[in-house]
């Protein structure tokens, strides 16, 4: 069946460095990939989202890149700071379908 | 966010018990879903529900559920048959295509 591979599934940075997602999407009819973060104890929320007629989309510290070609999209995370410590999930979704990633877990370090 | 509502946030089911988490959405969302989260893990798709009066199976639709008499309500049973319910318990809606919204959650614990 269709699917989303996602990695790393936890991922330790030093505060102040980048941090990179990156989830790989089998559905050729998946057309938007949005992000997710989870706090601990608290429901999903989007940070960030793409279509697939987009390469590229930054919102401050945050960016998504698609390669439709290869079917990739990466979340990436620049200056990264302690709030950013949560789980993030990727998504594909076409007209008939949503499927998340497995999730990533971010730790920050002091 | 803020126009799903899910109730109760705390739930506690004895052995043989069925209980009903409630999922409300005032955003005119056709597509309404519920997922499964044990701890430290990823989102498993338990019903989903693209139009009223209609709903699918997800991947551990096994011992739980749904109706969908309303576009607004997506109600989700545990029944007895489901041996290990506790769990974190999500819903959530979405346009057909577009972003999925989720709902604060219900903790469900069996005593």
């Amino acid at each position: 069946g269709e699917n989303v591979e996602q990695h790393p599934s936890t991922l330790s940075v030093q505060e102040g460095d980048s941090a990179v997602i990156k989830c790989t999407y089998s559905d050729s009819a998946s057309n938007y990939f949005p992000w997710y973060k989870q706090e601990l104890g608290k429901r999903p929320q989007l940070i960030i989202d793409i279509r697939s007629n987009v390469g590229e989309k930054k919102d401050q510290r945050i960016a998504v890149t698609l390669n439709k070609t290869a079917k990739h999209f990466s979340l990436h995370i620049t200056e990264t700071q302690p709030e950013d410590s949560a789980v993030y999930f990727c998504a594909a979704i076409s007209d008939d379908k949503i499927i998340f990633g497995k999730g990533t877990r971010l730790h920050i370090l002091p | 966010d803020g126009g799903i509502t899910q109730s109760p946030k705390y739930l506690f089911r004895k052995e043989g018990q069925n209980v009903t988490l409630s999922c409300e959405q005032n955003l005119n969302h056709d597509a309404m879903y519920w997922y499964r989260q044990d701890p430290g893990q990823g989102l498993r798709l338990i019903y989903y529900s693209q139009i009223v009066n209609d709903f699918q199976k997800g991947d551990i639709a096994e011992g739980y559920s749904v109706s969908r008499e309303k576009k607004e309500s997506f109600p989700l049973t545990v029944t007895s048959a489901q041996k290990n319910p506790t769990a974190f318990y999500l819903c959530a809606s979405s346009l057909r295509g577009n972003t999925i919204y989720f709902g604060e959650g219900s903790w469900l614990t069996v005593v």
